[in-house]
């Protein structure tokens, strides 16, 4: 298994660009989320998705778009980036929302996002 | 107050100390507990769940206190390999999502 995949690993944009963080997982996960590190401000969650068709919104979601067509694939938009969206973010999987084992969260490798 | 609270350290051991974190959480309905592990430029590895009669992984203690709210994690016998951040992680309520603290650094040295 490759467990949680993200792409790219670094990305430079420009003001007002757009473009789409990649995340994928072949552990059959309903539960996945998208969270962005901050110095200082530790792990935030941006949208999660409680299984395909369903998403939800985070403590951070604005300037964010996700959509869980399928229960592999968890895309983050960013719509128009702004240098507030400067970020490390990772992706997360578990197999459920609650209880024990399955609240454990396996987190990709993370993207580097610079916004200029 | 903030949901999750640590001290962000830097903790700064010897190799074969004895160390110690604490975490406090607000929300005394918690239901599940966590410390995950973070390397430096790395993602987060879930280190090991926090149960209500305590447990222990090697040389890893964690324990939980639900009349004070707050979680510890005690590492024996440090390791240079155990320099790293340390998060502690609460489940507010059992349907809703994990959070987390802002973490505590840990640097052991030779």
């Amino acid at each position: 298994n490759a467990g949680v995949t993200q792409t790219p690993k670094f990305q430079v944009l420009k003001t007002g660009q757009s473009m789409t963080l990649q995340c994928a997982q072949d552990m059959n996960h309903e539960y996945m989320s998208w969270y962005r590190q901050d110095p200082g401000m530790g792990l935030r969650l941006i949208h999660y998705s409680v299984g395909a068709g369903i998403t939800d919104q985070g403590e951070v979601p604005n300037g964010y778009n996700v959509s869980r067509s399928t229960t592999e694939d968890f895309p983050l938009r960013l719509l128009s980036a702004a240098p507030s969206q400067t970020s490390v973010y990772f992706c997360a999987s578990s197999r459920g929302l609650a209880g024990g084992p399955q609240e454990t969260q396996y987190f990709g490798p993370g993207t580097r996002l610079l916004v200029l | 107050r903030k949901e999750v609270e640590q001290d962000p350290g830097p903790f700064n051991v010897p190799e074969g100390a004895t160390v110690a974190f604490n975490c406090t959480y607000s929300n005394s309905a918690s239901q599940s507990f966590f410390w995950y592990r973070q390397d430096c430029r790395k993602e987060p590895k879930l280190l090991m769940s926090v149960y209500s009669s305590g447990n222990e992984d090697g040389r890893f203690t964690a324990q939980l206190n639900r009349a004070s709210q707050y979680i510890s994690l005690l590492i024996r016998d440090s390791k240079l390999s155990d320099s790293a951040t340390y998060l502690c992680v609460v489940n507010p309520s059992r349907y809703s999502t994990l959070t987390f603290g802002k973490g505590t650094m840990l640097l052991v040295s030779p």
